[in-house]
């Protein structure tokens, strides 16, 4: 079942423009974590915040959290060609077992 | 090299054969898991494994199997593979209490 949904679908910005992505999930969680995947390939972690947590930075990443809409934002700046890739949200619970529930993705294209 | 291998990367079998897609990490993590990959479906979790000989359905377990006698390996079966189960299979670990899944570089699988 899906808990993560992000918007847009799909996104294509210029070269050193900012790019935002925006997660929506359903039920409380432990943590929500975000992931890279290059065409075809295995998932890259990118960065985790945790449900007490409302902002957190990593590089040019900058994700926030708000718990009581049940969103998330991923903002990467500055943006250059090797991240155009899909980007996943996540959502982590452990209520008795661990899960980890994957959203559908966004698909960032960066123009050069 | 911390790394989940996964093998083979691409497989293209017949209906009704057994396979076996192997998963193995040197991180010593407890949690293992297995996804698929379709489009428009994003990930779902097939099974999982917290630690040698505990192993749980995931939301997609039907037609699957998996063991995990060792640590360090995680194979998922397919006893008899069906064309609906042609997808993406992505294997991932992590150490219990999820600071961030680390993944295999996937597995195409078609099935004919």
């Amino acid at each position: 079942s899906q808990q993560g949904e992000e918007d847009p679908q799909a996104l294509s910005i210029q070269e050193g423009e900012n790019a935002t992505m925006n997660c929506s999930y359903k039920t409380s969680i432990n943590n929500l974590q975000w992931y890279r995947q290059n065409s075809g390939r295995g998932l890259v972690h990118l960065i985790l915040i945790r449900s007490n947590e409302r902002e957190k930075h990593s590089g040019r990443l900058r994700v926030t959290l708000d718990t009581s809409k049940k969103s998330s934002s991923l903002l990467i700046t500055a943006s250059r060609a090797a991240d155009t890739a899909s980007y996943f949200c996540a959502t982590f619970t452990n209520f008795g077992n661990e899960k980890l529930t994957f959203g559908t993705g966004t698909r960032l294209t960066i123009i050069p | 090299e911390a790394q989940v291998t996964q093998n083979p990367r691409y497989l293209i079998t017949v209906t009704g054969k057994k396979l076996t897609v192997t998963c193995s990490q040197n991180m010593n993590h407890e949690y293992m898991s297995w996804y698929r990959q379709d489009p428009g479906l994003g990930l779902r979790q097939i099974y999982y494994s917290m630690n040698v000989e505990v192993t749980d359905k995931g939301d997609v377990p039907e037609g699957y199997k998996v063991s995990r006698k060792e640590k360090r390996n995680f194979p998922l079966i397919l006893e008899s593979p069906s064309p609906n189960q042609t997808s993406l299979y992505f294997c991932a670990s992590s150490f219990v209490g999820n600071y961030g899944y680390t993944f295999g570089s996937g597995t195409r699988l078609t099935v004919v």
